[in-house]
Order: structure tokens, then C-alpha cells, then sequence
């Protein structure tokens, strides 16, 4: 799986919208890119996930660059409660098994 | 929808001792679940991947015979950490697959946080 570079940590104001960049410039044609984050002391919950086009659901809004070498998380209006690691994973296929999470990024969302 | 629990949430234990953590998936069947483990201000690390019915694959570098991975049904996988020591302590976290259309997820229970005296 190709590897992910993520800023290790980022601040943000309440009710701004939170950009979260991520790096992947090994990506492969067949590889889809992931979003995680980690509350601190619970397990992962996933975010959005994405190929090629732009995504969003009701959490956030995920933008892969035209080459795919680099996409973005777009939380529109981060709360306290958006305070967490956030990781990009990029893996095979929408149902291979394995997760390698990196470092990701700890966002702190501040009043 | 898609719920994962563990048992239990926080655990200490003796050094030489044994300690078994359940992951159960509530409202759905998981053939696959995973057992990570994570060290303080550290990343999630893949210990395993377990398989309804059949042995778990471990990552290279997890010891096998001391994180003893049963799956013995489609909806619970345990982990026992076998003669544990301090450094064994760790915040453990199992996934499940998620069921049919939303296979593409990860669900994650909360961890248990392992304390080894």
C-alpha cells in the first residue's frame, strides 16, 4: 500500500471549516484513499473514503487532486467534538482487509 | 447499525499472568476481525487478522504463541496475551469488517487498556 504524508498536527477556531492535507504521491491507479480519526482513548471511526472523484457524506467532504498524488479532508465546521487524529490510509481495492495506519494528523479544534 | 464491543475496557494484571480480551461484533456476522495494538502518543500497529474458522495471520514481528487469537464464531474473537510482562501493556483495539454493502468499513470497538504489574 502506498505510503501517506500528513502534517503531524493542526489548529482550527470553532465553526471554521477544517482542511486536513494528506500526501500520497505513490499512489497506484487501483489504490483508494481513506479517512480516519481517533477521539483520544477510543478506537477508530471511519470518516469517507474516495477513489478519483470528490466525495462527501455527512461528516465531511474529501477532495482528491486531478493526478491523485495529494487529497484533502474538509471537516465544513469543526466543533470541540471534531478534536482528534486524523489518519489518510490509501490501500487496494474497497474491501481488502488490512488498515496500516500512520502517524496522522492531531487537529485541535479550539472556541 | 455496525456495533463492536469489548471486553474488557480496562484490565491489570500480574506479571507471569494470562489476560483474554473479547471483541464482539452486536448486530452483525464478522468472518474477518482485526487486533491492533497502540502505545502511548503512538499510531495504531496491525498485530493480526482473524478468520472465522481458521488460524489468524499475524504481522511479522507479533509472536503468535504469546497473542493467542481465537475466532471461533461469526461474531466474537478473543485475544489472549499469555504470560504477560510491563512492556505487553498497551492500549489493545479490535475491528470487524463491515456487513454487506458496507463492507468497505472498518468498525472499531473502544480498546482495552492492558496494565501489566
Amino acid at each position: 500500500d502506498a505510503k501517506t504524508t500528513q502534517p503531524t498536527s493542526m489548529d482550527c477556531a470553532e465553526g471554521r471549516a477544517a482542511n486536513l492535507p494528506c500526501n500520497h504521491s505513490t499512489i497506484s491507479g487501483n489504490e483508494y484513499v481513506y479517512w480516519y480519526r481517533q477521539i483520544h482513548s477510543q478506537g477508530p471511526q471511519y470518516i469517507i473514503h474516495g477513489l478519483k472523484n470528490n466525495e462527501t457524506n455527512e461528516m465531511a467532504s474529501l477532495i482528491i487532486t486531478e493526478d491523485r498524488k495529494s487529497s484533502t479532508l474538509i471537516l465544513p465546521h469543526a466543533t470541540l467534538r471534531d478534536t482528534a487524529v486524523y489518519y489518510c490510509i490509501v490501500r487496494v481495492a474497497i474491501n481488502t482487509d488490512k488498515l496500516i495506519f500512520g502517524t496522522g494528523t492531531r487537529l485541535q479544534v479550539f472556541p | 447499525g455496525a456495533v463492536v464491543s469489548q471486553h474488557p475496557s480496562r484490565v491489570i494484571c500480574k506479571s507471569g499472568t494470562s489476560v483474554k480480551i473479547e471483541c464482539r461484533s452486536l448486530d452483525f456476522q464478522a468472518t474477518t476481525m482485526f487486533w491492533y495494538r497502540q502505545f502511548p502518543k503512538q499510531s495504531l500497529m496491525l498485530m493480526a487478522t482473524s478468520n472465522e474458522g481458521s488460524k489468524a495471520t499475524y504481522e511479522q514481528g507479533v509472536e503468535k504463541d504469546k497473542f493467542l487469537i481465537n475466532h471461533a464464531s461469526l461474531t466474537l474473537s478473543t485475544l489472549t496475551v499469555t504470560s504477560a510482562h510491563p512492556e505487553d501493556s498497551s492500549f489493545y483495539i479490535c475491528s470487524a469488517r463491515g456487513p454487506g454493502h458496507r463492507s468497505y468499513e472498518q468498525y472499531f470497538g473502544p480498546g482495552t487498556r492492558l496494565t501489566v504489574t
